[in-house]
């Protein structure tokens, strides 16, 4: 059973700190992976789409792939009050299936 | 470009009766899925159509669960009859090939069972 992981939380930050997300896989075969933001009662909208290993930067947002300890992490710096939301981890099992985490909450206090 | 688009956006129906939810995906996207949510889980693929064939229905309920994509484009979700524990939030996506692609996810519709 392919699985990905993440802390369920919620995860608390003060405003304007970094806000640190991870998320971990078990298929060494995986190539893509994403994150997603959901607000409660609304779907999940696409932050971040990683391909290979190292860092990709948007904005205050920034992705972090390590492939070989099999671990996804999202970096959001400068929090604000509206970052608070449920982040949703998910990767691709070879090219058909998308597997996803059960979401960190996160809650950015004033 | 338009998104995708999903109806209704509540439904409240008694355990036993039948529901059904529309789904319109972005144009030219060629692989539509649908999603449960339940309140603190991740979403659960509960069937991907690659234009109008099924890629995976493995978690689809058949006894009590159906779906098509009748020419490549919209698709139907239907539930007949009914459980409690089918209140979730039922979720449309699509993606250009399905490969290793992000999904755009529609507005859900929300589906209390009483």
């Amino acid at each position: 059973q392919k699985e990905v992981e993440q802390n369920s939380g919620p995860l608390s930050v003060p405003e304007g700190a970094i806000a640190s997300l991870n998320c971990t896989y078990s298929d060494r075969g995986s190539q893509s992976f994403f994150w997603y933001r959901q607000y409660s009662g609304k779907s999940p909208e696409l932050i971040m789409s990683i391909y290979s290993n190292g860092d990709k930067e948007d904005g205050r947002f920034t992705a972090q792939l390590n492939k070989a300890s099999q671990y996804v992490s999202l970096l959001i710096r400068d929090s604000q009050p509206s970052d608070s939301a449920t982040y949703l981890c998910a990767g691709w099992e070879g090219n058909y299936q998308l597997i996803w985490g059960a979401g960190t909450k996160l809650i950015i206090k004033p | 470009e338009a998104g995708v688009a999903q109806s209704p956006r509540y439904k409240i129906i008694e355990k036993r009766q039948s529901v059904a939810f529309w789904c319109n995906p972005i144009s030219g996207h060629a692989t539509l899925y649908w999603y449960q949510q339940i309140l603190g889980q991740g979403p659960k693929l509960l069937i991907q159509f690659q234009n109008n064939g099924v890629v995976d229905d493995s978690q689809l309920p058949k006894d009590r669960f159906s779906a098509e994509r009748l020419k490549g484009v919209d698709s139907t979700l239907k539930i007949q009859p009914a459980k409690l524990e089918d209140s979730a939030v039922y979720l449309c996506a699509s993606s250009l090939s399905g490969r290793n692609e992000k999904l755009f996810f529609g507005s859900g519709t929300q589906l209390s069972v009483l």
